[in-house]
């Protein structure tokens, strides 16, 4: 069965400092990875995904992230945060093929401070 | 593109109460999703429509709980007897049938309390 991990819930960082959440999956093939964003009252908002190709994945607002195999890691960055990217993150992993079953993780609530 | 909408956005009801929640999804996307989401945790499948076809039924979705696709559009999804476990928010989310990635959008969500 497919699993997410976010091993942090709560995390809390300076405006203009770096970010990185972390995140691991578990997933007997290739994995559809995904990284969502929820700000209070509002639907998942999708940052970036990972199917293939290059490892590095750029997404939108600034945010990349980074798939290691050898890890099974899939954690989320942005060289500066901005206090809008206060939020909760959701990491994600897909079956992908022809129906998308998609498990998530715990999430990570981002606290930005001035 | 008008995106995934969910009505109502709030619901208060009594423990014993039916209560049916309504998701459209983007006009041209045929498969849809419903998750529910509790407080502290990340969204958890509870089923998944192709077209009008419910294909498939997480185990968290007791006898109580039915989902419809009645012409491969709108969906419902109606909660029978609710029970204050039932509190939480309900998420709807399409894609479309041969995206590779299948990526989901998700609409904002119903909130449902139970009292």
């Amino acid at each position: 069965a497919q699993s997410v991990t976010q091993p942090d819930i709560h995390i809390t960082v300076s405006e203009g400092a770096s970010l990185e959440l972390r995140c691991n999956y578990s997933y007997g093939a290739t994995p559809y990875l995904f990284w969502y964003v929820q700000s209070p009252g509002q639907g998942l908002q999708l940052l970036l995904k990972y199917f293939s190709g290059d490892t590095l994945v750029q997404g939108i607002k600034g945010f990349e992230a980074e798939f290691k195999r050898s890890q099974s890691s899939f954690n989320l960055r942005k060289p500066s945060v901005h206090w809008s990217d206060a939020a909760e993150y959701f990491c994600a992993v897909g079956s992908g093929g022809g129906y998308q079953k998609v498990t998530f993780g715990t999430g990570t609530k981002l606290q930005v401070i001035p | 593109d008008t995106g995934v909408s969910q009505d109502p956005r709030h619901k208060i009801t009594k423990r014993g109460q039916n209560v049916t929640f309504r998701c459209d999804p983007i006009s041209e996307h045929n498969r849809l999703y419903w998750y529910r989401q509790t407080l502290g945790q990340g969204p958890e499948f509870l089923t998944y429509f192709q077209n009008e076809a419910q294909l498939e039924k997480s185990r968290l979705l007791s006898d109580r709980f039915s989902a419809e696709r009645p012409k491969g559009s709108f969906s419902t999804l109606e909660i029978q007897r609710t029970e204050q476990g039932d509190s939480a928010m309900y998420l709807c989310a399409s894609s479309l049938d041969g995206r590779r990635s299948n990526e989901q959008f998700f609409g904002p969500g119903t909130r449902l309390t139970v009292l």
